[in-house]
């Protein structure tokens, strides 16, 4: 199960930290992945972070690579997604997800997102 | 980045019609497609990878075909429940970008 929090009303420019606690699944071994819906809009991959065995690297999305941070804290079963220098079009509903895995050939895996959360909204506006 | 384009955006059909969805991705992305539901209000819900891997518990009725640029999402007999919004999405690299998303509705 994924729950996040976090989201809120935030002027231009500002900051916020969403949250998604994890649980029923083993956190410390799994890929994690934001995923964003404007409002009456289709969805945008924001990014992903990999688990710490893995690397725990992370990779984003154009729109907000700079502005905007993935971590995890794998004592907590939590993700989070840091955002700064908030804009206008960044105001959505956010959706934290597992990145589930299948391979497909020796250097190949298949990547989908299952399950996901239920979203917190997050608006900018002055 | 790559660009994934379904059609159409919206379609009409009635209960127990086949309806077919069409994602298209601006490069070769072998067999790294996924799809997903969502319903109003709702979070997405994952429906199949692979390009035609359904997820365990997906009804039958639903199949995904295609490799290359071109894929389909095929609902073989529309029930009331599958009325809602579907994206395709390209895990070949990242950003793993979405398609726009195809409305059905009820005709």
């Amino acid at each position: 199960q994924l729950v996040e929090s976090g989201g809120g009303l935030v002027k231009p420019g500002g900051s916020l930290r969403l949250s998604c606690a994890a649980s029923g699944f083993s956190f410390t071994s799994t890929w994690m992945t934001w995923v964003r819906q404007a409002p009456g809009k289709g969805l945008e991959w924001v990014g992903r972070i990999k688990s710490k065995a893995d690397g725990g690297t992370t990779d984003y999305a154009a729109p907000v690579k700079g502005r905007f941070t993935i971590s995890r804290d794998d004592s907590l079963h939590t993700l989070y997604l840091d955002l700064n220098s908030l804009k206008t079009e960044d105001t959505a509903v956010y959706y934290c997800g597992t990145l589930r895995s299948q391979q497909y050939n020796i250097n190949q895996w298949f990547i989908w997102s299952d399950p996901w959360g239920q979203g917190t909204l997050v608006t900018v506006s002055s | 980045d790559i660009q994934m384009t379904q059609s159409p955006s919206s379609l009409s059909a009635s209960l127990g019609d086949r309806v077919t969805i069409t994602c298209r991705a601006s490069q070769s992305i072998d067999k790294f497609l996924n799809w997903y539901q969502q319903k109003p209000g709702d979070a997405p819900k994952f429906l199949i990878y692979g390009a035609s891997s359904l997820k365990s518990g997906v009804p039958s009725r639903f199949s995904g075909s295609g490799s290359g640029t071109d894929f389909t999402l095929t609902i073989s007999s529309l029930q009331a429940e599958d009325f809602a919004t579907y994206y395709c999405q390209q895990s070949y690299t990242t950003p793993y970008t979405f398609g726009q998303g195809t409305k059905l509705e009820i005709k």
